[in-house]
């Protein structure tokens, strides 16, 4: 399989308990993205990556998260001390820019459905 | 910050019946990409707009992206029952980050 692959595809946590998931993207694509969805709307932008450096971090993301793209391959997004209001699905997708190209479409995982009790 | 915004919220229509979903954004947009999303799915690309005034078609979805490049829409003639799903735009407002529209959720009824 080579689409963008997340995991796990869900996790059940008790409140004030870390969560760390991760994101495989398509191998050539240099670009990574997270965004959380909740029911009924549309991903919201959490942060980005450009190969291995973290370019914007929404202000959406307090402290308690945390992402890391080393070597600029995987991602994983870090949750601390979650929160029921943390409960989401967390998507990850990965796109290709070339350099003064225009950047191409995103790819999105199946997402990890988190449930915070 | 930049919004983005749909409408209609919901759309019922009548299998066969045409269907019409708008975005519009509050700042000038680069290009904007279209994608669906069935329930319990993850959103799916369907094409991307990058020029002022284009219009791309997809066998029975057309795609336009407004002159001033702050609007568009997603038109589906006929529609069938495997349109069902919900239909985002997303916008480019910047070199990298796309920020999503509400959503619109479409229904069709058999």
């Amino acid at each position: 399989d080579t689409g963008v692959s997340q995991d796990p595809r869900h996790k059940i946590t008790k409140r004030g308990q870390n969560v760390t998931f991760r994101c495989d993207p398509i191998s050539e694509h240099n670009r990574l993205y997270w965004y959380r969805q909740t029911l009924g709307q549309g991903p919201e932008f959490l942060t980005y990556f450009q190969n291995e450096a973290q370019l914007e971090k929404s202000r959406l993301l307090s402290d308690r998260f945390s992402a890391e793209r080393p070597k600029g391959s995987f991602s994983t997004l870090e949750i601390q001390r979650t929160e029921q209001g943390d409960s989401a699905m967390y998507l990850c997708a990965s796109s290709f820019m070339e350099s003064g190209g225009w950047n191409t479409e995103a790819f999105f995982g199946q997402g990890t459905r988190l449930t915070v009790v | 910050g930049q919004q983005v915004m749909q409408i209609p919220q919901y759309q019922h229509v009548q299998e066969g019946e045409d269907f019409t979903t708008y975005c519009n954004s509050s700042t000038t947009l680069s290009n904007i990409q279209w994608y669906k999303q069935r329930p319990g799915g993850h959103p799916v690309f369907l094409i991307q707009l990058v020029k002022s005034g284009e219009v791309k078609k997809q066998k029975r979805l057309t795609f336009q992206f407004g002159e001033a490049k702050k609007n568009s829409s997603l038109h589906i003639t006929a529609t069938q029952t495997t349109d069902v799903g919900t239909y985002f735009c997303a916008g480019q407002a910047g070199t990298y980050k796309y920020i999503f529209g509400t959503g619109t959720r479409l229904k069709v009824l058999a």
